[in-house]
Parts: C-alpha cells; structure tokens; sequence
C-alpha cells in the first residue's frame, strides 16, 4: 500500500485545458510538497503547504492542502506545453524529517 | 550557485559487476540524499548523509552503500547488480533550515542499465 496515492496516473490534454491531479492518503502530515520531474531531470520543488485548508498559487498552477492534511490537490489553468511532466506530491518521512516519501506521480502531456 | 552534478549521467553495466556513482551537492549544503527511480516502484529514499555519517536509510538491500567525504560530496555504491537495479539514480542536497520543512535540490540523475 503506498503512503500517497496520485489520481490520475496519466494525463493528456491539449494546450488552454484545466486539468486537477490529487494526492491522497489516510495518514495526517504536517507538510506536503509538489516536484514537477522533466525528462531527463530530476525533480525542481514547486510548492510546499504547511497548514490545512491552505492554498497557494504560482502562476498558472494553484496548490491545496486538505482541511484534515491527508490530501492535496493542483489545479492548472490554461495548460501550456511547458507543463508537461510528471508531478509527484511528497511529504517528509515517516519516522524522520530528512527523508521524502513520493507519491505515485501522475504524468501530464499538454499538446498543441 | 551551481545545482547538484552527478556523474556519470548515463552507465551500462552487466549483471554480477559492482558500480559507484557520485554527487556532488550545491555549496554550502551537507545533507546529500540518494533515490532510486524505476516505473514500476516510483522515487524511493535509499539513504542519507550528513556530516558524512549516514543519518537514515531506506528499505533496500546491503548491496547498496554509500558515503559522504569532508567537502560533504558524496558516492554510492551498488554491487553484484541485478537486473532489477536499472533505473534512474537521483541524488538531492539540501541545508536543514530549522523548524521548516527540508527543501531538497536534485540533480539530473545517472541513468544505469544493468543487462
């Protein structure tokens, strides 16, 4: 059983469409992250939510953290090609705050 | 200030050889991290070093190792690879920034295929 559970998995859209992925899990944190991984690259931190029922926007992108911190979401307006990538949500530990747990990823492909 | 480097981006290697990767971490940072990367398992936490101690590790076998030198660089080994270890090996720094959470930098990444 993982710790966080992306939906969906994949994704596929085209350029100007919104689109939202999620992380779930039935555990309560006091932190969540969202990467953004490109081919070729590793992971570049987008975001990091701290309290619950909090949102933050960066840009086209817009980050919530669950009211009872299990879950996330990211919602992106407007894709554009330069989205494209796989979004991986994190959050520190268990047991220890110097290590991530990666959720699933969810790969999104945003086409002209 | 330049990201974290890791050589070699790319290595083959056959089953039964041993491989040793390396990091190089942003200046200034001395907590390096190792994650391996597949399809199938997703990003997983291998170990992590800090003030070349390993301070925590992951739940792989004791064919992979690591250590950490004085100017906080740091390398990983695995040996009698198998199959299974072809993946992407991602190294991360970062600075402990006390009661917020860690933000680890990654580097690119070294590509190995174990055939």
């Amino acid at each position: 059983t993982q710790l966080l559970e992306q939906s969906p998995q994949f994704l596929s859209i085209q350029e100007g469409e919104n689109l939202t992925v999620y992380c779930n899990s039935s555990s309560v944190f006091s932190s969540l992250q969202w990467y953004r991984q490109e081919p070729g690259e590793g992971p570049v931190l987008l975001v990091t939510v701290v309290t619950g029922g909090e949102v933050k926007k960066l840009k086209r992108l817009t980050f919530q953290f669950g009211d009872a911190r299990k879950d996330s979401s990211l919602h992106i307006t407007a894709a554009q090609p330069g989205d494209t990538g796989l979004y991986l949500c994190a959050v520190l530990g268990p047991g220890t705050a110097s290590k991530l747990t990666f959720g699933t990823g969810t790969r999104l492909q945003v086409t002209l | 200030k330049a990201g974290v480097t890791q050589t070699p981006r790319y290595l083959i290697k056959t089953r039964g050889q041993q491989v040793t990767l390396s990091c190089s971490p942003i200046s200034g940072h001395r907590s390096v991290s190792w994650y391996q990367q597949t399809p199938g398992q997703g990003l997983q936490f291998l170990f992590e070093y800090f003030s070349e101690t390993q301070r925590n590790k992951g739940n792989f076998p004791g064919r992979f190792s690591g250590r950490q030198f004085s100017n906080s660089r740091s390398e990983m080994n695995v040996s009698t690879l198998e199959l299974g270890d072809s993946a992407l090996y991602l190294c991360a720094s970062s600075r402990p920034s006390g009661g917020n959470p860690y933000e680890q930098y990654f580097g690119p990444g070294t590509r190995l295929t174990v055939t």
